[in-house]
Parts: structure tokens; C-alpha cells; sequence
């Protein structure tokens, strides 16, 4: 298995753009999970879906970011207008619903000039 | 509300001595915890996880943690610590069974080891 697999690895936008982070999760998981990485918050979790639904959204900062997930595979973090605050680590996780683990992609760093 | 601690931002450690990583967390009924390990520019991988039963638990790479109720810690420890163990490490609780993708990070803890 390829495991969660997250593109791009590296933005570099200018502050107003529009800012598409993608992820495929495990083949079989039903649950994905955002997560973003900053110096200053450290790890905090964005959204979650459950068998594609969003289940908690609670986490995301603005309603400049939104997350969909339109099939099993495929899911997407959108940031528009982007702003520098935005840049961080964005990662994506999956697992199974009611699975002991979660699979965690490499990331996509982004940088808001 | 639920949380985890990790006392040490930075720990440096001499190859081949003992490591002893410090987690704290504070939540209301038994948690679901975890250990996960980040090398420089990759994901996260889980190390190990405490659920319930024996509260030694091994895990990959030689790693083991101690789950104390009384204490509310979960430390993460290795008996000789090798130079590819530098990287930063993660506490995290999940609430529950249910979503156990569902995580509260500590603020990691950065590893340093030297020759």
C-alpha cells in the first residue's frame, strides 16, 4: 500500500491566492482527518470525515479554509483568500472507523508570501 | 478539556544512553494514548499505543512507554539510543475507540543525539 498520499509537498503562493492541498487516503479507511503543523500551535486538528461525511469542523481557524471529501479517495483542503498566517504543515490522516491507528501522509508545507 | 503535557522541548542524549521521553495528560476517563515519532521533513509514525490491560507497552524501533493512572503520564523510553533516533516525538491522547485518528497533540519533544 502506498499509505496517505498528499500532494503538493510544497506550495509557495502569494498572500489573496486560492490554495488547493489534496489527499488520498488508504485504500479501505473511512475515516480522514486535517491536521495543521505550526511552530506556534503546534499540531491541532482541522476536520475529520467519517465515511465521507464532515463529523467535526470545529477546528478550522476561518471560513477562508473549507474541506470537502466528494468520494472515498480523494479529499481536499482549500484556503481562499490565503494569507502569510497561513503557512504551516498540512497534514492529512486516515484509518479505518474504529481502527486502533492513524496513517499520517508527509505533509504539504506552505508558504504565503 | 482534555490535554497533554510534554515537560521538555529539547532533549539531548549521548549514543548508547538511556532515553526517557515525559508525557502528562489530563482527561476525564481512560484515554487512548500514543506515541508518534517525526523525522525532519516526513509524516508521522506511530511508535506505540495504550488502549487498556498491561500498562508496559512495547512498540516499534525498541521503544516502550509505561501508562500510570496515578500519574497521569505515559513516558516513552529506550534502553540505548541510537544517532537515527534524533527526531521529534509526539504524546497524543484520542478520546475514544471510535476515532482514534481523533488526536490531542502534546508539544513535542525534539531529540538530539550525540556521537
Amino acid at each position: 500500500d502506498a499509505g496517505v498520499i498528499q500532494s503538493p509537498r510544497h506550495e509557495v503562493t502569494e498572500m489573496g491566492q486560492e490554495v488547493t492541498l489534496r489527499c488520498k487516503p488508504i485504500s479501505g479507511h473511512n475515516s480522514l482527518f486535517w491536521y495543521r503543523q505550526t511552530m506556534m500551535r503546534g499540531l491541532e486538528l482541522l476536520i475529520y470525515f467519517n465515511n465521507n461525511v464532515p463529523i467535526d469542523d470545529s477546528g478550522m481557524p476561518e471560513d477562508r479554509f473549507s474541506a470537502k471529501m466528494p468520494n472515498a479517495s480523494f479529499s481536499t483542503l482549500k484556503i481562499q483568500p490565503s494569507e502569510p498566517r497561513d503557512s504551516a504543515v498540512y497534514f492529512c490522516a486516515s484509518s479505518t472507523l474504529g481502527g486502533t491507528e492513524a496513517f499520517f501522509g508527509q505533509g504539504t508545507r506552505l508558504t504565503v508570501v | 478539556a482534555q490535554s497533554v503535557t510534554q515537560p521538555d522541548i529539547h532533549i539531548t542524549v549521548s549514543e548508547g544512553a538511556s532515553l526517557e521521553l515525559r508525557c502528562n495528560y489530563s482527561y476525564g476517563a481512560t484515554p487512548y494514548l500514543f506515541w508518534y515519532v517525526q523525522s525532519p521533513g516526513q509524516g508521522l509514525q506511530l511508535l506505540l499505543k495504550y488502549f487498556s490491560g498491561d500498562t508496559l507497552v512495547q512498540g516499534i524501533k525498541g521503544f516502550e512507554a509505561e501508562f500510570k493512572r496515578s500519574q497521569s503520564s505515559f513516558n516513552l523510553r529506550k534502553p540505548s539510543v541510537h544517532w537515527s533516533d534524533a527526531a521529534e516525538y509526539f504524546c497524543a491522547v484520542a478520546p475514544g475507540s471510535s476515532n482514534t485518528g481523533k488526536l490531542i497533540f502534546g508539544q513535542g519533544t525534539t531529540l538530539q543525539v550525540k556521537p
